[in-house]
């Protein structure tokens, strides 16, 4: 079975800081993706990365960064964590783009102070 | 743009009745559709998907038939369980890129 793993289930932070959302992969997916879920808009992507290094922005990007050193490992980063970030976050992989399933890891709750 | 737009919860059903969460969608081509279940503490996991028109996808009880006349892709379970309490969304992918709706939110009571 695939896994997809996330570093924390919950986290609380203030506003201004960095925060770092890691998510780890088993499978030797070439796709990761990041989503923040909130109630009545359901999952919306703010980035994905096709390959190592390689990185595209999704449809609300604005406030975050990611890194993807590794094939297996993803990071989403807060460069200044504000109160409109609190969410819920999940990452997902598939081995294609085009034709394969996403699969999701637990999701990180995030709370902005 | 795609888009996903399915019926508002919440539903609170008792058990064994019949549950039925509408979804209906918008896109150029022809999009892969999902049905996505994220029980309660839980990430999302893939419930079923069609790939094409008429196909009917399957799994654990539930049923979605891909009707691209209608732009739609109801799910459906004949009997629900307590179990089956957790929020479902309905989902296509167009290019590479999921589009979710805004999930429904589903409880069965005993």
């Amino acid at each position: 079975d695939v896994k997809v793993t996330q570093s924390s289930r919950y986290l609380v932070k203030r506003t201004g800081e960095k925060v770092f959302l890691e998510c780890v992969q088993d499978m030797d997916h070439e796709n990761m993706f990041w989503y923040r879920q909130d109630p009545g808009l359901g999952l919306r992507l703010i980035y994905f990365s096709y390959d190592v290094k390689m990185k595209e922005k999704g449809d609300i990007p604005e406030g975050y960064s990611v890194s993807r050193e590794k094939k297996e490992r993803f990071s989403l980063i807060l460069e200044s964590a504000s109160t409109n970030q609190t969410s819920m976050y999940l990452c997902a992989s598939s081995f294609s783009l085009d034709t394969d399933t996403q699969y999701f890891g637990p999701g990180t709750r995030l709370t902005v102070l | 743009g795609n888009s996903v737009t399915q019926m508002e919860g919440p539903v609170t059903l008792s058990e064994e009745a019949f549950l039925t969460i509408n979804c209906t969608y918008t896109a150029t081509g022809y999009p892969s559709l999902f049905w996505y279940v994220q029980y309660p503490g839980e990430g999302l996991q893939l419930l079923l998907k069609a790939t094409k028109a008429d196909d009917k996808g399957s799994n654990k009880g539930f049923e979605a038939t891909y009707r691209k006349e209608t732009t739609s892709f109801h799910l459906e379970k004949g009997s629900v369980q307590v179990s089956d309490s957790a929020v479902y969304f309905c989902a296509l992918r167009g290019d590479y890129k999921l589009s979710f709706g805004a999930g429904t939110t589903v409880t069965v009571r005993a």
